[in-house]
């Protein structure tokens, strides 16, 4: 298995709501991200995964919140959400530098 | 923090023809160079990269070059196919032996080749 995967495709969600995003990977990376898209821009870090222990958090709201429950699964959970965190999610993973990606949840919070 | 400017936001090129990408970083410590193809509703692919250990990368069609006095780099296409139709990101970072670098994007290139 040489790929990212990533659970929901699609997610709406209300603003009372909470709901958990999905990745997985089977290609033995140490380290895992999360990043934010918003249409016509670059990803933006959210958090970073080494060794399952949270290494970077790039000051994100707490209405998001990661957890690494093994080396192989990524998850993030979402609560309280605003309409402006909707989105494309991406996870990545990699094992030395080069990063790879998921396909991405579209959030959107109504 | 590390900054990355690309230049131009749009790219028209002639099916046939070369397109080049330009980025600059602020860092000096930064020492890694990707960059990504993403296609419309997909995700971003790393296409090649580089370390600054070495001034120019090949692969097939793609190309990169680093100029670390200068602190840009650039990605070359060659012989550009539709298939290449896509907005293009370049990153920069700092190389760790525990893979969980971080990197910072440059705000894209949105590349059409008119066949």
């Amino acid at each position: 298995d040489t790929e990212v995967t990533q659970t929901p495709k699609h997610l709406v969600m209300g603003m009372t709501n909470k709901k958990s995003l999905k990745c997985e990977q089977h290609m033995g990376h140490r380290a895992m991200y999360w990043y934010k898209q918003k249409a016509k821009k670059p990803p933006e870090l959210m958090f970073v995964y080494s060794y399952e222990k949270l290494s970077i958090n790039e000051s994100v709201p707490s209405r998001f919140s990661p957890e690494c429950p093994n080396s192989s699964l990524l998850n993030l959970h979402l609560h309280a959400l605003q309409p402006e965190d909707s989105a494309l999610y991406l996870c990545a993973s990699s094992a030395y530098n080069e990063q790879f990606f998921g396909p991405g949840t579209r959030l959107t919070v109504l | 923090g590390e900054n990355v400017e690309q230049h131009p936001s749009t790219l028209s090129v002639q099916e046939g023809d070369s397109a080049v990408i330009k980025c600059t970083y602020s860092d000096s410590a930064s020492n890694y160079f990707p960059w990504y193809k993403q296609e419309l509703g997909k995700r971003p692919q790393l296409i090649i990269d580089i370390r600054s250990n070495v001034g120019e990368k090949k692969d097939q069609r793609i190309a990169v070059t680093l100029n670390k006095t200068a602190k840009h780099f650039s990605l070359h296409i060659t012989e550009t196919q539709p298939e290449d139709s896509a907005v293009y990101f370049c990153a920069a970072g700092s190389i760790s032996n525990f893979g969980n670098e971080k990197l910072t994007f440059g705000t894209g290139t949105r590349l059409t080749i008119i066949p």
